[in-house]
């Protein structure tokens, strides 16, 4: 069973740095990509961006670059989501999720993390 | 970016009613969108891919279509579980999502 684990809220400072983990299971961890959305409170969902745990490579959406680092820790199966220069803006649920087997996008979701930027 | 506009933003229904979710594309998107189903606690689930496709083990009663650049998700008769969030999603170009479904029990 493909599981993505996420960790619990967090509660980071105005100015502060994040970085989230999401940890894969069920699977090989190096065969998919592993993206990352952003839920504000009571709205839509946005693309962030995603890695490619085999080699690093990422693709981000314009709106976040600069704001979030996409890495991956192959040894444990984790992938990691870095928030830097954190506002208000930034206060939101953070999902992980992976292409399914038919190789259509967000077949995996993670349960969220949520980022709450409070001084 | 490709831009998904989806409709209603909220809808009160009954159990048993036949409910319909529009998504429309701003662009042309051949296809490449999913629904979503978003719960109160925050759990997402994909329902839908390919713009029609069942995901495993996803009930029946929900169906997805297309015509011309409007798709669309259908709850043939709903149950108590399905009142929740619904978006749409494409994934032509980047991925984005539509503004979300609000469904409610009346």
């Amino acid at each position: 069973e493909v599981l993505l684990q996420q960790s619990g809220p967090e509660l980071v400072k105005p100015g502060a740095s994040v970085k989230i983990p999401c940890k894969a299971s069920g699977y090989t961890f190096t065969d998919y990509n592993m993206d990352w959305v952003k839920q504000s409170h009571g709205k839509s969902l946005e693309w962030i961006g995603d890695i490619s745990p085999n080699i690093g490579a990422t693709i981000y959406n314009q709106k976040f670059k600069g704001k979030a680092t996409l890495t991956v820790d192959k040894s444990s199966s984790t992938a990691y989501m870095e928030l830097r220069s954190l506002t208000s803006e930034d206060t939101a649920v953070y999902y992980c999720a992976r292409r399914g087997y038919d190789g259509y996008l967000f077949a995996y979701w993670g349960q969220g993390t949520l980022v709450t930027v409070s001084a | 970016d490709i831009q998904m506009t989806q409709s209603p933003s909220s809808l009160s229904a009954s159990l048993g009613e036949r409910v319909s979710l529009t998504c429309r594309a701003s662009q042309e998107i051949s296809g490449y969108l999913s629904w979503l189903q978003q719960k109160p606690d925050g759990t997402i689930k994909r329902l839908i891919y390919a713009a029609s496709t069942l995901d495993s083990g996803v009930p029946k009663r929900f169906s997805g279509s297309r015509s011309g650049s409007d798709y669309s998700l259908t709850i043939s008769s709903l149950e108590s579980e399905d009142f929740a969030d619904y978006y749409c999603l494409q994934y032509a170009s980047y991925p984005t999502f539509g503004g979300g479904t609000k469904l409610e029990i009346k």
